[in-house]
């Protein structure tokens, strides 16, 4: 059974850092392209970032670019977000998805709150 | 980067109705990249059709998917009451990938 498990989520202040991670397991992680996905609090949903299944490409949403990284760790099955200078408006459920087009599989996500 | 336009915002109907949903994309979405979610609260989004007309594994077959270019297509020829939800439109045709706004599928 495929599974994406997200973690890391937090509250953090404008301008501060948050690492995300999500585990996962079930399918051959190397294989697929993975993305993160955003939703703020009664909003819709907006891709942030994918990344190819050696981490040789990387893409991004524009409000996120210079300000967040995508990573994986192919041994360790894991996909991770590193989040900087954060801002109050990247407030949302933060999903890791499996490929980089249309998902099928979804971890639950977790919350990142940026406030001070 | 493709703007898409979801219509109505929130649409009330009944158990056994028929719901259709209008996804306008501001350009054309490429080779008809174009897939609907249902998300209920506090879940994660559920893929329900892709490529604008295929439906997901599992998905019943009172959804379909239809359209292309601009305008697209979402059915529900009868609504379950596990049909009461919040559905989306994303196009991946196009970088950057984009969804609509959502549709609010209500019992009336």
């Amino acid at each position: 059974e495929v599974q994406l498990v997200e973690s890391g989520g937090g509250l953090v202040q404008p301008g501060g850092s948050l690492r995300l991670s999500c585990a996962a397991s079930g399918f051959t992680f190397g294989s697929y392209w993975m993305s993160w996905v955003r939703q703020a609090p009664g909003k819709g949903l907006e891709w942030v970032a994918k990344i190819k299944q050696d981490g040789s490409e990387e893409y991004y949403v524009d409000s996120v670019k210079g300000r967040f990284t995508i990573s994986r760790d192919n041994a360790k099955n894991s996909l991770y977000l590193q989040m900087n200078s954060l801002r109050a408006e990247d407030t949302a459920v933060y999903y890791c998805g499996r490929g980089s087009g249309y998902y099928v599989y979804w971890g639950q996500g977790t919350l990142v709150t940026v406030s001070s | 980067e493709i703007v898409l336009a979801q219509s109505p915002g929130t649409l009330s109907l009944s158990p056994g109705e028929r719901a259709t949903l209008s996804c306008r994309a501001s350009q054309s979405v490429s080779n008809s990249f174009l897939a609907w979610y249902q998300q209920k609260p506090g879940q994660p989004p559920r893929l329900l059709i892709y490529g604008a007309s295929s439906r997901a594994t599992g998905i019943p077959d009172r959804f379909s998917g239809s359209g292309s270019g601009t305008d697209f297509t979402l059915t529900i020829s009868r609504l379950e009451p596990e049909d009461f939800a919040v559905y989306y439109c994303q196009q991946y045709g196009s970088s950057p990938q984009t969804f609509g706004q959502g549709t609010k599928v209500e019992i009336k």
